[in-house]
């Protein structure tokens, strides 16, 4: 069974804070790696595709890594603002069809 | 706007009836999804069509029936669903189904089984 895993799972921060999340995954069968963002009420938003070990991703203040050997990715906000508010999620694509999705890292930043 | 529209927003059904979720996207895309999630599950990816095809389903129930009449439209047919059937349905779309491309989510279908 595949299996996918955010830490942690909920994190408070002040407004202007840095931080990051992880997201773990088997190290084989590996096809890509997605980051998305879910808006309370909003429809899932792609953040990042990761497909090659290395990979380094940068969107704004949020920038994701990638190691595929190891199986983890980790995701960084920079200067957290309120907007960045949102349950974050990553899915391990271990081939075509196979779509397992973590069930996400749920940040709330504070004014 | 993601360009993947769902219809209904919310739903409100009985055990007896039969119901369709519906999905639509404008996108382009050769590849469609229904997800499941369930209260702190993660998304359950449930069908996948591509090029209208049907590609995968993963081991779900046939009281859930998929329909792909053409590349933009996908339905999801309901009938004698049971109460833990309840879950927020969501539809995607993505260029291909290799992974290799995001997906654009609808922002789903809030289905209450009573």
């Amino acid at each position: 069974i595949l299996n996918v895993e955010q830490s942690p799972q909920s994190l408070h921060v002040q407004e202007g804070d840095s931080t990051n999340f992880t997201c773990s995954f088997p190290s084989s069968n590996f096809y890509a790696l997605h980051w998305y963002r879910w808006e309370t009420a909003k429809s899932p938003e792609a953040l990042f595709v990761m497909t090659l070990n290395g990979d380094e991703k940068k969107k704004g203040r949020i920038s994701a890594t990638l190691n595929t050997k190891e199986g983890y990715s980790y995701l960084y906000i920079k200067g957290s603002q309120p907007e960045d508010s949102a349950t974050y999620l990553c899915a391990f694509i271990a081939g075509t069809y196979k779509y397992i999705f973590g069930t996400g890292t749920r940040l709330k930043v504070l004014a | 706007e993601t360009g993947v529209t769902q219809t209904p927003r919310h739903l409100v059904m009985g055990m007896t009836n039969k119901k369709s979720l519906k999905c639509e996207q404008h996108l382009g895309h050769n590849a469609m999804y229904w997800y499941k999630q369930s209260a702190k599950k993660p998304l359950e990816l449930m069908f996948v069509y591509s090029l209208e095809e049907r590609v995968e389903n993963n081991s779900v129930p046939s009281r859930f029936s998929p329909e792909c009449p053409n590349s933009s439209h996908l339905f999801l047919h309901l009938h004698t669903l049971q109460p833990e059937d309840s879950a927020l349905y969501l539809c995607a779309s993505s260029q291909d189904i290799q992974g290799r491309t995001e997906a654009f989510f609808g922002q789903g279908t809030r289905l209450t089984v009573v």
